[in-house]
């Protein structure tokens, strides 16, 4: 069975900072998908950056960075010169195919003005 | 992009009486959608996925008899709980594959909040 595990409950980060959120997943599959979705208090599941297992380049989006170490099964997900409005819990998920996602536990990130 | 849209947002519900919720793609075609429960403060939960025109497949520990699904079209499933009780509170999210993009990430609706009085 496939797992996403996120070691981190909870993170801060000052604003404007550079905050790391880390995220592990276990799969015996070789062509996946992984990506980083954030949920405001407002629970909608917002996409924030994706990766395709077979691609070596790691996905960029504006201040959001991942970086994928796919013989680690490590994806983690790099917020540059954070805002208030990224403050939000992030989970990280997993995809095979036509399949479903699997989620991580979340990480709740607080941002300090 | 695309658009899934979840209805109600919230709902209250006596207990012992059934609760309908909708998802809707309104610009795509799913053939699959995908029904997850959110407790309080904890992830996503996969409860089933519901197949155009199929019966649904229910995760494990799922009551197939309680969360009835039926995806009639290639853009709407709806999700209902019957006879509700308390602990069937919670924050329900559908969501729904573009299939014409394949590799697409799942676009998710907006959620319904559950709670069972």
């Amino acid at each position: 069975a496939q797992t996403v595990t996120q070691s981190q409950p909870e993170m801060s980060v000052q604003e404007a900072e550079t905050v790391t959120l880390s995220c592990t997943y276990d799969t015996s599959e070789s062509d996946y998908y992984l990506f980083w979705y954030k949920q405001p208090p407002s629970r909608q599941m917002i996409l924030v950056i994706r990766q395709e297992a077979y691609k070596q380049q790691n996905a960029t989006e504006n201040r959001f960075s991942v970086n994928f170490q796919k013989a680690a099964k490590s994806f983690s997900l790099k917020i540059s010169d954070s805002q208030l409005g990224d403050a939000a819990m992030y989970f990280c998920a997993y995809k095979v195919g036509n399949n479903d996602m699997r989620f991580g536990a979340g990480t709740r990130l607080t941002v300090k003005p | 992009g695309a658009v899934v849209s979840q209805h109600p947002s919230r709902v209250i519900c006596k207990s012992g009486t059934s609760v309908k919720i909708e998802c809707r793609s309104l610009d795509f075609q799913a053939t699959t959608m995908f029904w997850y429960r959110q407790f309080p403060k904890q992830s996503l939960m996969l409860m089933a996925t519901s197949n155009e025109g199929s019966k649904a497949t229910y995760e494990q520990g799922v009551e197939k008899d309680k969360f009835l699904i039926n995806h009639a079209s290639l853009t709407l499933s709806t999700l209902t709980v019957t006879s509700a009780h308390p602990e069937d509170s919670s924050f329900y999210i559908c969501s729904a594959r573009d299939q014409g993009t394949g590799l697409a990430p799942l676009h998710f609706g907006n959620g319904t909040r559950l709670t069972v009085t």
